[in-house]
């Protein structure tokens, strides 16, 4: 079954930068695009970055646009979302997740890994 | 950017009650719309994509309904597992949940 597991949170100062790494299988990775979704703690959800299926496009949130990089290898079924100049509002729980497809119809998000949290404080 | 607003933000409802929320947005999205339950320290769960559309496994008492700017997740007899929080999002080509609706025990 399609399995998508996150890595990398931990706490960091702000300013600082950080790498998440999300390993998937259970599905042919190179044919999906894929999202970053977090969620900071007592909020809602809120969408971060899309990469496409091959890399080749991506998109950002306001929020994160030219501080946050998403990127994705597709040899090794990994996706990665670098983080820098972190801010406190950066904290919070990170999804890595991948679009959803069935049949002839995609776009949402579905299915979504566990999450791994990011905390920022001095 | 299309805004998406969700209503109400808190729903007091108990066991075997209809319960329904509501995403409305700014401009038409077609059906390009679905609705995900999250629970306390778990990633979301999807329940309907393509405004009404059930995912395989899904409960029948969940449904969903609208297109254009306004959308509609029912659920028809509240059950205790159903007291959750959740969302709606807008996929098209932008992504954008809804602020989220907490379903409480009345």
């Amino acid at each position: 079954q399609v399995q998508l597991v996150e890595s990398g949170g931990g706490v960091v100062q702000p300013g600082r930068s950080l790498r998440l790494s999300c390993v998937a299988s259970g599905f042919t990775f190179s044919t999906f695009a894929m999202h970053w979704v977090r969620q900071g703690p007592g909020m809602g959800l809120e969408w971060v970055a899309l990469i496409w299926y091959d890399g080749t496009n991506d998109q950002y949130a306001d929020s994160v646009k030219g501080r946050f990089t998403i990127s994705r290898d597709n040899s090794k079924n990994m996706l990665y979302l670098h983080m820098n100049s972190l801010r406190a509002e950066d904290a919070g729980v990170y999804y890595c997740a991948r679009e959803g497809w069935v049949g002839g119809d995609r776009g949402w998000i579905d299915p979504w890994g566990q999450g791994t949290l990011v905390s920022v404080s001095s | 950017d299309i805004q998406m607003t969700q209503s109400p933000s808190t729903l007091s409802a108990s066991v075997g009650d209809r319960v329904t929320i509501t995403c409305r947005a700014s401009q038409s999205i077609s059906s390009r719309l679905a609705w995900y339950q999250q629970k306390p320290g778990k990633a979301p769960k999807l329940l309907i994509y393509k405004a009404s559309s059930l995912e395989s496994g899904v409960p029948s008492r969940f449904s969903g309904s609208g297109s254009g700017t306004e959308f509609t997740l029912t659920i028809s007899s509240l059950q205790p597992d159903d007291f959750a929080t959740y969302y709606c999002l807008l996929y098209n080509s932008n992504w954008t949940f809804g602020q989220g609706t907490k379903v409480e025990v009345k």
